[in-house]
């Protein structure tokens, strides 16, 4: 299994531009979800998924969106990047009976918004 | 709103010290409460604690809580340069907060030779 994997792990974008994070699981997990992690904040949860076709807000959403259409993978999407988007962004999943605790982290990816 | 807080932030330590960090929470009908072990890269999952008063235990990694005074420990004995990381202290709720971790701002340990 290649587990939790992402791409791409560094990015540089200009304010307004779009772009889309990738996050992918071969582990048949159910919940997948996605924080990122600012220099003295911890990590929060900006949305997350308890399976295919079903999302929800975490503790900051706003200006990203995210879709499920398979169980496998869960893109976060940036609609015009600002530089406060500047971040490492973690994708976890977690397994069914786990229900959302034991998550495993994909390696992250490093955005600058310039 | 559930809420997280560790302390102390940051550690420095030398190799051989035992170290307690501590957690304290605030959640909606609290069903877990996890530690994870940040070094450069992703968190690693430690512990995930459900019930008060029951050790857990990794070779020199240890962690207990206490849902009655809303706080967690986790202890490092013998320390090695290796256990330098952040240390991160999430907790989940069940209801309305169902599988949604909120995180404390971590540790820093710093382990020196």
């Amino acid at each position: 299994n290649a587990g939790v994997t992402q791409t791409p792990k560094f990015q540089v974008l200009k304010t307004g531009q779009s772009m889309t994070l990738q996050c992918a699981q071969d582990m048949n997990h159910e919940y997948m979800s996605w924080y990122r992690q600012d220099p003295g904040m911890g990590l929060r949860l900006i949305h997350y998924s308890v399976g295919a076709g079903i999302t929800d807000q975490g503790e900051v959403p706003n200006g990203y969106n995210v879709s499920r259409s398979t169980t496998e993978d869960f893109p976060l999407r940036l609609l015009s990047a600002a530089p406060s988007q500047t971040s490492v962004y973690f994708c976890a999943s977690s397994p069914p009976q786990a229900r959302g605790d034991t998550q495993y982290f994909g390696p992250g990816t490093r955005l600058t918004v310039l | 709103e559930d809420k997280v807080v560790q302390s102390p932030l940051s550690l420095v330590v030398h190799e051989g010290d035992t170290v307690t960090l501590n957690c304290s929470y605030e959640v909606t009908n609290f069903r877990s409460l996890l530690w994870y072990k940040q070094e450069k890269k992703a968190p690693t999952f430690l512990f995930m604690l459900t019930s008060s008063g029951i050790e857990k235990k990794s070779g020199r990694l240890s962690s207990i809580l206490d849902k009655k005074e809303l706080f967690s420990i986790l202890n490092i004995t013998a320390t090695q340069t290796g256990d330098s990381a952040v240390y991160l202290c999430a907790v989940q709720g069940s209801g309305g907060s169902n599988y949604k971790l909120t995180f404390g701002k971590g540790t820093l340990l710093t382990v020196n030779p």
